[in-house]
């Protein structure tokens, strides 16, 4: 069946990066988009962007380029995202989530990062 | 950017009756060559990642109950429950994947009365 299986909670300081990885079974990694969205402790979700794990392109909203990052490593069918200088406002749930026509129909079970000195 | 509303905010409604949610976007979401409405409803639950309910603005997902529908084009849409029962106390969300990004409303809270 497909799964998608993230990585554990991290803690990190202000201006620190972070990784969070996205583990994909059950289906063929270069068929489908995965897509990031996150959601705020009590908060809506929020779509972060999206990777095209066949060739690697990526589309990102202007508010997290240059500080946002997604990249795939096709040999252990693995999406990463990296978010650097955090900020509080980016303590979170992190989601992984599978991309079937334009719907998002299989999500990770979430990496909650919290941001605190 | 395409704004999404959602309203109410939240609702609350006794078992066995109809909840409605709106969604209402700042522009069509109505892809003309295929004559599809690229907005999707997602039910999110405490603790867990959303899960997706209905397609296209009206195609309800394999084994997702009967009770909830999905209607409208263009820029007004509307989610039903047509008798709420215990287990769809959750929140939700409206989604566009018409141009990027791809937003989200702001989520609608359905509670038991």
């Amino acid at each position: 069946q497909v799964q998608l299986v993230q990585s554990g909670a991290e803690v990190r300081k202000p201006g620190a990066s972070l990784k969070v990885s996205c583990k994909i079974s059950g289906y063929t990694f270069t068929d489908h988009y995965i897509h990031w969205v996150r959601q705020a402790p009590g908060q809506g979700l929020e779509w972060m962007g999206m990777i095209n794990p066949s060739g690697g392109s990526t589309d990102y909203p202007e508010k997290f380029q240059g500080r946002f990052t997604m990249t795939r490593d096709t040999a252990t069918k693995t999406v990463y995202m990296e978010l650097s200088r955090l900020t509080s406002e980016d303590t979170a749930m992190y989601f992984c989530a599978r991309d079937r026509q334009q719907q998002l129909d299989s999500w990770g079970q979430g990496t909650l990062i919290t941001v605190s000195s | 950017d395409i704004v999404l509303t959602q309203s109410p905010d939240s609702l609350a409604v006794s078992l066995g009756e109809r909840a409605t949610v709106n969604c209402k976007s700042s522009q069509s979401l109505l892809y003309s060559s295929s004559n599809k409405n690229f907005l999707t409803w997602y039910q999110q639950k405490p603790g867990q990642p959303p899960k997706l309910l209905i397609s296209w603005a009206s195609t309800r997902e394999s084994g997702v109950p009967d009770r909830f529908s999905g209607s409208g084009s263009g820029t007004d849409f509307t989610l039903t429950i047509s008798a709420l029962q215990a287990e769809d106390a959750a929140i939700y969300y409206c989604h566009q994947y018409y141009s990027s990004p791809k937003t989200f409303g702001q989520g609608t809270r359905v509670e038991i009365k």
